[in-house]
């Protein structure tokens, strides 16, 4: 069984387009995180929402919107998608965001390519 | 910025050695992990260790923390052309935020 999966794996797009990438975890956990990985393989944390709620909100640009409609899912809509947004997106788990020792399971990644 | 960088970039050895790999970090944390990401797939984590610890093992895995230095190694012994990936460390420094470093790639030749 997949624990934390995504949607879709590859997206291809032209600039000014909105898409949106799906991910699901099944692990039960309570907290989940969307990171970007750009072309040198720089991770870098985006979002992370706690039981529905937003708790982390790095310098991302607004057109990025996360919406979390269950603790089981989180969803990321990109408007207005620019060259600088291609790269690799993974959505991940954990079990509690007490900021105490915990593991992040990671999805398989979904690759957004902007022409 | 970056908290934690690994050292080195990449590392190329032969089946049966084995591999080291450092990283270093900036400020006080709460703990380190090291993730591991074959290519074209998801990071998956392999070994946290807590700041209060000096030394973690599993399997063939060994990871040190040295919080006087700010670094942390990980040691993969008898390696195998499996272990061929990008070896991530990540610190865990503000809350439950985990920053990563910028990766080390490890070549196992067969």
């Amino acid at each position: 069984d997949t624990a934390v999966s995504q949607t879709p794996k590859y997206l291809v797009t032209q600039m000014g387009n909105d898409k949106s990438i799906k991910c699901e975890q099944n692990l039960g956990h309570d907290t989940m995180y969307w990171y970007k990985q750009d072309s040198k393989k720089f991770l870098k944390i985006m979002f992370s929402y706690n039981n529905k709620e937003l708790i982390i909100n790095e310098t991302v640009p607004n057109r990025f919107s996360p919406k979390s409609p269950d603790k089981a899912h989180l969803n990321l809509h990109i408007n207005s998608l620019e060259l600088g947004d291609s790269a690799v997106y993974f959505c991940a788990s954990s079990q509690d965001s007490s900021g105490s020792a915990y593991e992040q399971y990671f999805g398989p990644g979904t690759r957004l390519t902007v022409t | 910025s970056q908290q934690g960088e690994e050292d080195p970039q990449a590392l190329s050895i032969q089946e049966g050695e084995n591999a080291t790999m450092n990283c270093s970090y900036k400020t006080s944390i709460n703990n380190l992990q090291w993730y591991r990401q074959n290519s074209g797939r998801g990071l998956v984590h392999l070994i946290l260790i807590r700041s209060n610890e000096r030394e973690k093992h599993s399997g063939r895995l060994r990871v040190t923390l040295d919080t006087s230095k700010k670094s942390s190694s990980l040691l993969i012994t008898a390696s195998r052309a499996a272990d061929t990936a990008s070896y991530f460390c990540a610190t865990v420094y503000y809350g439950n935020k985990l920053v990563f470093g910028a990766g080390t790639i490890l070549r196992v030749k067969s």
